[in-house]
């Protein structure tokens, strides 16, 4: 099976712009869990998608938001890009049960000037 | 108080030594446990997974679940230059997942 792919790998923004961010999952895999990493917060959760809802979300603001489509592909969005909102962000997808586990794809490296 | 707490090193190790990374954590609710390995500029991949107290062997790894203490191990043996990276160390219940801080380990020839 392929694995997670998300595109862009890598993306250069400015200040107040905004950015969308892509994740295809493994195939038959129907939740969707995005993630930010930072060298000062590691792992921080965003938000998981489950067939095209949103199941459960961390401690972001509003500027960031998400959606699934009915193929399970998923976006993630970010508003009025700040300079701390450079960070590598990461999905992972999964079957979708409270046992399953998550598998992670290469990520997107923003970098916001 | 974070819900799961991981030194983040940096640790080194000679080639062929035993490496021991462990993870802590506060919610008892946890039930299942993972680690994964992440390469600089890369995923984290999964390496081990875990449901109940106990361990867990493949190959040159070993995870260990101690519940009642809520402490989690990973332990390499014969650790290799290859073994170089961040491990990280999650847990789940229901749907929410919480991460560690990840420790960076690197293994010198």
């Amino acid at each position: 099976k392929a694995g997670v792919t998300q595109t862009p790998r890598y993306l250069i923004k400015t200040r107040g712009q905004q950015v969308t961010l892509s994740c295809s999952p493994i195939s038959g895999h129907r939740s969707v869990s995005w993630y930010q990493q930072t060298p000062g917060q590691g792992l921080q959760f965003l938000f998981e998608y489950f067939s095209e809802t949103q199941r459960n979300k961390g401690n972001f603001p509003g500027r960031f938001s998400g959606r699934q489509f009915s193929n399970s592909r998923s976006e993630m969005n970010v508003s009025t890009l700040e300079l701390g909102d450079s960070a590598l962000y990461l999905c992972a997808s999964s079957y979708g049960g409270a046992q399953e586990t998550q598998y992670f794809g290469p990520g997107t490296r923003l970098l916001v000037l | 108080q974070k819900e799961v707490e991981q030194d983040p090193g940096p640790l080194s190790v000679p080639e062929g030594a035993i490496v021991s990374l462990n993870c802590t954590y506060s919610n008892s609710a946890f039930q299942y446990f993972m680690w994964y390995r992440q390469y600089s500029r890369k995923g984290p991949e999964l390496l081990m997974y875990t449901y109940s107290s106990g361990n867990k062997e493949d190959g040159r790894f070993t995870a260990q679940v101690d519940k009642s203490s809520k402490y989690i191990s990973l332990f390499i043996r014969d650790s290799q230059p290859s073994d170089s990276a961040t491990y990280l160390c999650a847990m789940r219940y229901n749907n929410d997942m919480r991460f560690g801080a990840g420790t960076r380990l690197t293994v010198k020839p």
